[in-house]
């Protein structure tokens, strides 16, 4: 079945660039589909950060648009996240979907020097 | 960006009551619309698309109406497993926007 795993590091400084990659197993990202970054916080609930078809088309929210950065790499069938200039604003859970069937469990990303 | 607003924000009921959850958009989003359900420590599960198509393998004690701007969960039969918070979610525009959550709790 389809399964999603986010990692990367939970702790990052403010100012610096937060790097997230899902790593996708039990389809390829190449048959089809859009891959988004959604990130839950308390005090912003859900938000949809961005999303990427594996032709590297991407869409992004206009909040975080000039911050935010979505690659796909077919090969090693997984797509990534970027986001700099982080502030605390950007704790919160991030996790990697298939749109919108499939989700990851989650990561916590905690912005903190 | 659609706001799309849920209420109430929590309600507390029993097993076996009738449970309604309202999600209105701030525009016209025709019926694309999903609902989630979550539970602690989890990622959100999909329930519904479309408004009204409910996944495989989700209980048909779940549904979901609307069009337009006006949206509805019903849990027709409260389950103890039901306990979590619901979701909705537009996709008609970018950004695909949520709303902020209706936490269901018994009573």
């Amino acid at each position: 079945q389809v399964q999603l795993q986010e990692w990367g590091p939970g702790l990052v400084k403010p100012s610096e660039t937060l790097s997230l990659t899902c790593t996708v197993s039990g389809y390829s990202i190449s048959s089809g589909y859009y891959w988004a970054w959604v990130r839950q916080s308390p005090g912003k609930g859900l938000e949809w950060i961005g999303s990427i078809y594996y032709t590297g088309t991407t869409f992004h929210n206009p909040s975080l648009q000039s911050r935010v950065t979505v690659t796909v790499d077919t090969s090693k069938n997984q797509f990534s996240l970027r986001v700099k200039s982080v502030s605390a604003a950007d704790t919160a859970i991030y996790y990697c979907v298939r749109q919108w069937h499939h989700w990851g469990q989650g990561t916590l990303v905690t912005v903190s020097s | 960006d659609i706001q799309m607003t849920q209420s109430p924000s929590s309600l507390s009921a029993s097993v076996g009551d009738r449970v309604t959850i309202t999600c209105q958009a701030s525009q016209d989003i025709s019926n694309y619309l999903n609902w989630y359900q979550q539970k602690p420590g989890k990622a959100p599960n999909l329930l519904i698309g479309d408004a009204s198509n409910l996944e495989t393998g989700v209980p048909p004690r779940f549904s979901g109406s609307g069009y337009g701007t006006d949206f509805s969960l019903t849990i027709s039969s409260l389950q103890p497993e039901d306990i979590a918070t619901y979701y909705c979610q537009q996709y008609n525009n970018l950004p695909q926007t949520f709303g902020q959550g209706t936490k269901v709790e018994f009573k």
